[in-house]
């Protein structure tokens, strides 16, 4: 059972550039998120989906897009890469959104604007 | 608005010895839940422990205990017996009802086991 996997685990962009981070779960979760943490903090909230076609902005959205085609996919893009961007990005899981609910995480996507 | 806040940024610990590390949270939902994540120096976030506001006990997972004080705010996990493979980042989270969607995070404690 892989869980949630994210992809790549590191890059380098250069300001400007365009890329989307992977994410994909296992458990027939239908709740998904993604998080950026930034050095020594913790994690903020990018955005989240509450199902397939159902996405909605979370605390830092800006410059980022997000779609939910698939229970399983949930990927994230960076239109054009600003060095405030840089970032680890975690992607996460759960089965649905009550309060006793943990979410699972990826292994987090490292990403380098330069 | 749900807030957490974890205001020691680093805490040291003699190994085997037990430690606190300290968590209040801001919500004014009568229904949530309290987590526990570690973050070892790999970066994978792991789930420790969970409490919720009307659990009549004190949540315990092995060597992981939680403090709840709910009229205080704070829910501090503490861990005992402590082993070098503890030290990590410690996050405590907060998902309340009116917004259950969302799992909000603390800035975090820096936990060293000291040999």
């Amino acid at each position: 059972n892989a869980g949630v996997t994210q992809t790549p685990k590191f890059r380098i962009l250069k300001i400007g550039q365009s890329m989307t981070l992977q994410c994909t779960q296992d458990m027939n979760h239908n709740y998904m998120y993604w998080y950026r943490q930034d050095p020594g903090m913790g994690l903020k909230l990018i955005y989240y989906s509450v199902g397939a076609g159902i996405t909605d902005k979370g605390e830092v959205p800006n410059g980022y897009n997000v779609s939910r085609s698939t229970t399983e996919d949930f990927p994230l893009r960076l239109e054009l890469a600003a060095p405030s961007q840089t970032s680890v990005y975690f992607c996460a899981s759960s089965y649905e959104g009550q309060v006793r609910t943990e979410a699972f995480f990826g292994q987090g996507t490292r990403l380098t604007v330069v | 608005a749900q807030k957490i806040t974890q205001t020691q940024p680093g805490m040291f610990v003699q190994e085997k010895e037990a430690v606190t590390l300290d968590c209040t949270y801001d919500t004014s939902d009568p229904s949530y839940g309290l987590f526990w994540y570690k973050q070892p120096s790999s970066g994978e976030m792991i789930f420790l422990i969970y409490q919720g506001s009307y659990d009549q006990q004190n949540a315990t997972e092995g060597r992981y205990s939680l403090n709840f004080q709910k009229a205080r705010k704070s829910a501090n996990l503490v861990i005992s017996a402590s082993q070098l493979g503890d030290s990590a980042m410690y996050f405590c989270a907060m998902r309340a009802s009116g917004s259950a969607r969302q799992l909000t995070f603390g800035s975090g404690t820096q936990l060293t086991v000291l040999p």
